[in-house]
């Protein structure tokens, strides 16, 4: 069962564009949720990351949006660049999950153009 | 730091061979954990460890062994490999109080 849904599957934006990145939850005992940025070849690194508590956090260009009623977070990147491009993924995971428990979203490819 | 080190980087196999995937981290991190890693699957757990000599099945244990005899090492054994196996392996490390996890360059494997 996929407790972490993530949309869209792929995403092409022109340079200064804003994409924006679903995830829904269905576990309520999650506390965490942090967004992994992976280029190919490489392992996922983590991007930024907001606890239930907080409706929205910034970090640079990025974004995380939080609605805990809904069960849903969006990562969005402003004024975005070429090097963004890269396979983003959502995560969950809570003190509950115990151990290295992070649940996965299925990722988003994306695609900045010059 | 070297942080999370995985070789070997690529490994070809055939159906029925094993092998060990090796993992290492240098920060003296607590938990240590395997995924895979297959398209629009996002990352999947195979086992984790919470410190030396205890480990946990996670999403998708089958056809993999983990042990955890040094707080710095967790190898990833296939006894008899299979053409499902054939996917991207992560290795991961956290700090035990703490949520963010380290991330492995990760192995290649192809089962034929």
């Amino acid at each position: 069962q996929q407790q972490v849904k993530q949309s869209p599957q792929s995403l092409i934006v022109q340079k200064g564009g804003i994409p924006i990145i679903n995830c829904a939850y269905e576990n309520t005992a999650f506390d965490y949720f942090p967004w992994y940025q992976q280029f190919p070849g490489k392992g996922p690194a983590l991007l930024i990351a907001i606890r239930p508590d907080v409706s929205e956090k910034k970090e640079g260009r990025f974004t995380i949006s939080f609605n805990k009623s809904a069960k849903q977070f969006s990562l969005h990147i402003m004024d975005s660049q070429p090097g963004d491009s890269a396979t983003y993924f959502c995560a969950a995971s809570g003190a509950e999950t115990s151990g290295s428990r992070l649940t996965f979203g299925e990722g988003t490819q994306l695609t900045v153009n010059p | 730091n070297a942080g999370v080190t995985q070789t070997p980087k690529f490994q070809v196999l055939k159906t029925g061979q094993s092998m060990t995937l090796q993992c290492a981290q240098d920060m003296n991190h607590e938990y240590m954990s395997w995924y895979r890693q297959d398209p629009g699957m996002g990352l999947r757990l195979i086992h984790y460890s919470v410190g030396a000599g205890i480990t946990d099945q996670g999403e998708v244990p089958n056809g993999y062994n983990v042990s955890r005899s040094t707080t710095e090492d967790f190898p990833l054994r296939l006894l008899s490999a299979a053409p499902s196996q054939t996917s991207v392996y992560f290795c991961a490390s956290r700090r035990q109080t703490a949520y963010e996890q380290y991330f492995g360059p990760g192995t290649r494997l192809t089962v034929t």
